[in-house]
This record gives C-alpha cells, structure tokens and sequence, in this order.
C-alpha cells in the first residue's frame, strides 16, 4: 500500500535552516510528481513546492521562494525539502503528498520556529 | 486571505444534502481542474475529488464535485455524522505559477 512518512522536524530558531524528508513506499516512486504542502496551527492548508518525477521542474509558492528547495532521489524514494532562513511564520504541520491530484498524504511532521 | 473563496463554516442536519462553494478567477478554477479534500480532525488530508467531479475508489458517491466557469462546488447527500470535518478546495493558479487552496470549511452535522 502507498506510504508516506516525513520526519526531519523540530524546533528551531529563526534564520536557521532545516531539511525534512519524506520516504516513500508501495509505489513506483519516480513515477510521480510530489508536493509539499503545510498547515499552520489552527489553520487551512498552503501549498508550498512541487517537483516532476524527474526532479527536471520545481514550482514554489511566493512566501518560500528564494529560501525553501524541493529535490528529489528516485533510488532512494525519497523526497526533500530544505528551509532555509526559517521564520516564525513557517511554522506548521508540512506534508508530503503523491501526484498532481496529491492522491496520498503523509502524517505530517511538525516544524516551530521560535526564539 | 486565499486565493480560493469558501465560506467558513456550513451545518447540516443527518440526511440533509450540504453544499460547499469554492470561487476563483480564470487564472485559477477558470483554466484548470479542481480538486476537493476532506481532513478529519487530528488527521492528513485525504482526496475526496478530483478533476472536478471524480471520486476516488473507496468515496462514497454521496460526494460530489462540480464545476462552472470559476467556481466549483463540493455536494454531500445523506449527511452523516462522520462528515463533520474541514473540507478544502485547489486548484491551479496560472497567474501565480503554483497551486492555491481555499481557505476550508467547517462542515458541523447537527
């Protein structure tokens, strides 16, 4: 069965970076586009970055653009995302999902920035 | 403030039909697709529509999806009490180059 598992979060301290992974299973990885997508406590969802199944094409939403990079390793079945200049309002539940339509979601792992 | 408007929250009565609005413009839900989530609380998304008005395997056809010019909207039929979650709306922004969700709405069953 498809499984997503994202791990890497924690708590840091803004203008630090961090770098979450995503560990995906039971599909045919390099198949697929994968998104990354966050919450923020108590609030809706934000899309954040989504990457090809080939890693050749990235998009990303402006508030993280210049500073957070998705990648991609099809022989590991693992995807990435690497914040970097972390700010108080990145803080949220980020989520890795499958495919254009984001069919799968993961658990989520939890992000706080806070001095 | 989204990009996608929904309202906030919605109610219903067991076995009353709710629907959900979902209003973009024709860079977003005027040009692409649309795609509906439902989270229950404490949990992950989970896809309830796509391309519109497709139901997954496994989504009751309670659940319905529709859509004119830019805006889409989200049906369930025979609510139940186990509807009671946050339901999401997106689509893609060719304005914005990146995908845009609505805001959510609360679905409270009576």
């Amino acid at each position: 069965q498809v499984q997503l598992v994202e791990s890497g979060g924690g708590v840091v301290q803004p203008g630090t970076s961090l770098r979450l992974s995503c560990a995906a299973s039971g599909f045919t990885f390099s198949s697929y586009p994968m998104h990354w997508v966050r919450q923020a406590p108590g609030k809706g969802l934000e899309w954040v970055a989504l990457i090809s199944n080939d890693g050749g094409d990235k998009k990303y939403a402006d508030s993280v653009k210049g500073r957070f990079t998705i990648s991609r390793d099809n022989s590991k079945n693992t995807l990435s995302l690497q914040m970097n200049s972390l700010k108080l309002d990145d803080t949220a539940v980020y989520y890795c999902a499958r495919d254009y339509f984001a069919d799968y979601w993961g658990q989520g792992t939890l992000v706080i920035v806070s001095s | 403030q989204s990009v996608l408007t929904q309202p906030p929250s919605a109610s219903g009565t067991p076995g009353q039909r709710v629907t959900i609005s979902c209003s973009g413009s024709s860079s977003n839900i005027g040009s692409n697709n649309v795609n509906w989530y439902q989270q229950l609380p404490g949990t992950a998304p989970k896809l309830l529509i796509y391309t519109n008005n497709q139901r997954p395997s496994g989504v009751p056809d309670r659940f319905s999806g529709s859509k004119s010019g830019t805006s889409a909207s989200l049906a369930i039929s025979g609510l139940q009490s186990e509807d009671e979650a946050d339901y999401y709306c997106v689509a893609w922004d060719d304005s914005l180059n990146g995908a845009v969700f609505g805001g959510g709405t609360q679905l409270t069953v009576l």
